[in-house]
């Protein structure tokens, strides 16, 4: 039973567009919700977070949206480039940063 | 400032063997989680250190254990391998008493078990 789910495996855009990167989430004692980047042969690394008392974050070219009523979040990449091109995850806690679940992740590939 | 480094970056061992992962937190954090991360999936929780006693497991096996040193730095353990233990094994820092605050991995140990 996935608690956390990204349902897109992968995703292509263009450089200079937007990305957008969707996570559902089942449990609603989710309060806090990370974002992750991972490049092949590096561990994942630390883009953004958001807990539930929010539903926006904003980080320099990088936005989570949270609709806790819908139990879904979503990534913005504004403006997307070549280097933005990994793997990236979600993740849930509902302790506040003891055990994170995380989604299987999304490749996004962002094309010159 | 230090970033979580893990040792050794790759290990093959025989199934029925056991293992010794390491690693050493990012300065000023007090907290290490292990995570396994198997091919094609997202990282799945092992458990939790915290003032050198297990502060939360996720379900994995007895056979999994792990220390924590009153430096921070981190071993995981692993007796009796079977062929499914074969993943990339991520160790994690971050500081509890802070809410919120976020974990911070090193780049991993790949485990592969035959």
């Amino acid at each position: 039973d996935q608690q956390v789910k990204q349902n897109s495996p992968s995703l292509s855009v263009q450089e200079g567009r937007i990305s957008i990167l969707n996570c559902d989430y089942t449990n609603s004692m989710f309060d806090y919700f990370l974002w992750y980047k991972k490049y092949p042969a590096e561990g994942p690394t630390f883009l953004i977070s958001i807990s539930s008392i929010k539903d926006k974050n904003e980080d320099g070219r990088f936005t989570v949206f949270l609709n806790k009523s819908a139990k879904h979040l979503s990534l913005h990449i504004v403006p997307s480039q070549p280097g933005d091109s990994a793997v990236y995850f979600c993740a849930a806690s509902a302790d506040y940063g003891q055990n994170f679940v995380f989604g299987p992740g999304t490749r996004l590939s962002v094309l010159p | 400032e230090t970033g979580v480094t893990q040792s050794p970056t790759h290990l093959i061992k025989t199934r029925g063997q056991q293992v010794t992962l390491r690693c050493s937190s990012q300065s000023g954090h007090n907290t290490v989680s292990w995570y396994q991360q198997a091919l094609g999936q997202g990282p799945q929780f092992i458990f939790q250190y915290y003032r050198e006693e297990e502060n939360g497991r996720g379900n994995f096996p007895p056979r999994f254990s792990g220390l924590q040193f009153p430096n921070y730095s981190s071993e995981l353990n692993v007796n009796a391998l079977e062929l499914d233990d074969s993943a990339l094994y991520l160790c994690a820092s971050s500081r509890t008493g802070t809410r919120g605050s976020p974990l911070h991995f090193g780049n991993g140990t790949r485990l592969t078990v035959t």
